[in-house]
């Protein structure tokens, strides 16, 4: 079974507010990576964060790192119509990704 | 520089039939994994292979196999197929060993019938 929990599954936002998706482990992760799919697209790989309470900005997405390293977050300021897809967190063990079950993204205009 | 490729883009097979799945990596790639995206279950871990080795397997039956060639391209076969095999397989590859980042192909849609 997968080893991370994302919440919420899905996401309606209106263009122009922020929203906030959550991944989270009962175990301490080793890393967390992000992954963005676009509806009929592969995943496409984000960010990685590795130390605790790590915390990345890529333009108006903003990525934490618990400080237990068992959580995770990934922060939308002033959503586009592109940012609609569905956004997964992963963990990088034993040479594999065990993937959440990913927050899909739709966006009212 | 070209991505990861997958073929076929689509494959319709019917059950217990097998199904054969194609992936070139990023050139001076040597990992490739084996992903399956079926409706509600999210991406699931299948296989990796690495310097033409099987190094590590998901929670999978045998009859979900592969190999890797030494140009490290890949194939993954699905014997026997089964109605709940449908769904998108992608591959991805990466550096090596050391490599976090993966980086995925389009993927193969198969429809078991």
């Amino acid at each position: 079974g997968q080893q991370v929990m994302q919440i919420p599954q899905y996401q309606h936002v209106q263009e122009g507010e922020d929203f906030t998706t959550y991944c989270n482990s009962s175990t301490t992760l080793s890393n967390i990576q992000w992954y963005k799919q676009r509806p009929g697209g592969h995943p496409v790989f984000l960010i990685q964060l590795v130390k605790s309470g790590e915390v990345k900005k890529q333009k108006r997405l903003t990525f934490q790192f618990g400080e237990a390293k068992k959580n995770s977050s990934l922060h939308i300021t002033a959503t586009q119509t592109t940012d609609v897809g569905t956004y997964f967190c992963a963990e990088h063990n034993d040479y594999k990704l065990s993937f959440g079950a990913g927050t899909t993204v739709t966006v009212r205009a | 520089e070209a991505g990861v490729t997958q073929s076929p883009t689509h494959l319709i097979k019917t059950r217990g039939q097998q199904a054969t799945l194609r992936c070139s990596p990023i050139s001076g790639h040597t990992s490739v994994y084996w992903y399956q995206q079926a409706l509600g279950l999210g991406l699931q871990f299948l296989l990796w292979y690495d310097e033409g080795e099987e190094r590590n397997r998901g929670n999978f039956p045998p009859r979900f196999s592969g190999r890797q060639f030494p140009n490290y391209s890949s194939e993954l076969n699905v014997n026997a197929l089964e109605l709940e095999d449908s769904a998108l397989y992608l591959c991805a590859s990466s550096l090596g060993l050391a490599a976090d980042t993966q980086y995925f192909g389009p993927g193969t849609r198969l429809t078991v019938l």
